[in-house]
């Protein structure tokens, strides 16, 4: 079965750039989608088709994917940027999750 | 706002059988696909189901294929997960979430909790 790896934790301070990957083969040639859960919240998407942004979700997020590689960036990185967050793709059918980056800003 | 609320949550024992369900408001429920997605405490995030618009396509993660099934009904904007053989594991909050065009999960709703358990 097809698989997506995300490191379990990331850490950034306040005002500096983050990157969160996600990793799956071939992942390039399926597009990828980020959500962010914070706790006792749903999710909510703040990337789909590789590096769009939904309506609302700030101009410092951003995503990119190629090769086996996906990537969530976070710009000039907030407080309340701190969750949970999942990459995702399909695969013949069936819906993969990451296993989820816990983002902390120190 | 568009909106989806989950009910039918509860406690089940092992072997039970439970249906959930998600109301849709403010949206042409019809247009969209809709997925299950669940969440065991304190763990990631795990796609259950997926129905396309009209209920013609629908597809399971190997771990619930043949023990739930997915429906809709457009006329009643609803959403449904008909859970049979529940087992411990089957424990979670199930969310509901519609599909963009790209059938990423762009609407959440704010999930029901199954606990099951003797």
């Amino acid at each position: 079965s097809y698989e997506l790896a995300q490191p379990p934790s990331v850490s950034v301070s306040p005002g500096q750039t983050v990157s969160i990957t996600c990793s799956g083969f071939k992942l390039g040639d399926r597009y990828a989608s980020w959500y962010q859960q914070k706790p006792g919240q749903s999710p909510v998407m703040v990337i789909h088709q590789d590096n769009k942004r939904p309506s609302g979700i700030p101009e410092r997020f951003s995503g990119s994917n190629s090769g086996n590689t996906a990537t969530l960036t976070i710009s000039g990185t907030q407080a309340m940027d701190e969750a949970d967050y999942f990459c995702q793709a399909w695969d013949r059918s069936m819906a993969v999750f990451g296993g989820g980056t816990k983002l902390t800003v120190l | 706002e568009v909106q989806l609320l989950e009910s039918g949550g509860g406690l089940v024992q092992p072997g039970g059988s439970l249906r959930l369900s998600c109301a849709a408001s403010r949206i042409t429920f019809s247009n969209y696909s809709v997925n299950w997605v669940r969440q065991a405490p304190g763990k990631g995030l795990e796609w259950v189901s997926f129905i396309s618009t009209s209920g013609t396509y629908k597809y399971y993660a190997d771990s619930v294929k043949g023990r739930f099934t997915i429906s809709r009904d457009n006329s009643k904007n609803s959403l449904y997960l008909q859970m049979d053989s529940l087992r411990a594991e089957d424990t979670a909050v199930y969310f509901c979430a519609t599909g963009s065009i790209d059938h990423a999960f762009d609407i959440w709703g704010q999930g029901t909790m199954l606990t099951v358990s003797s």
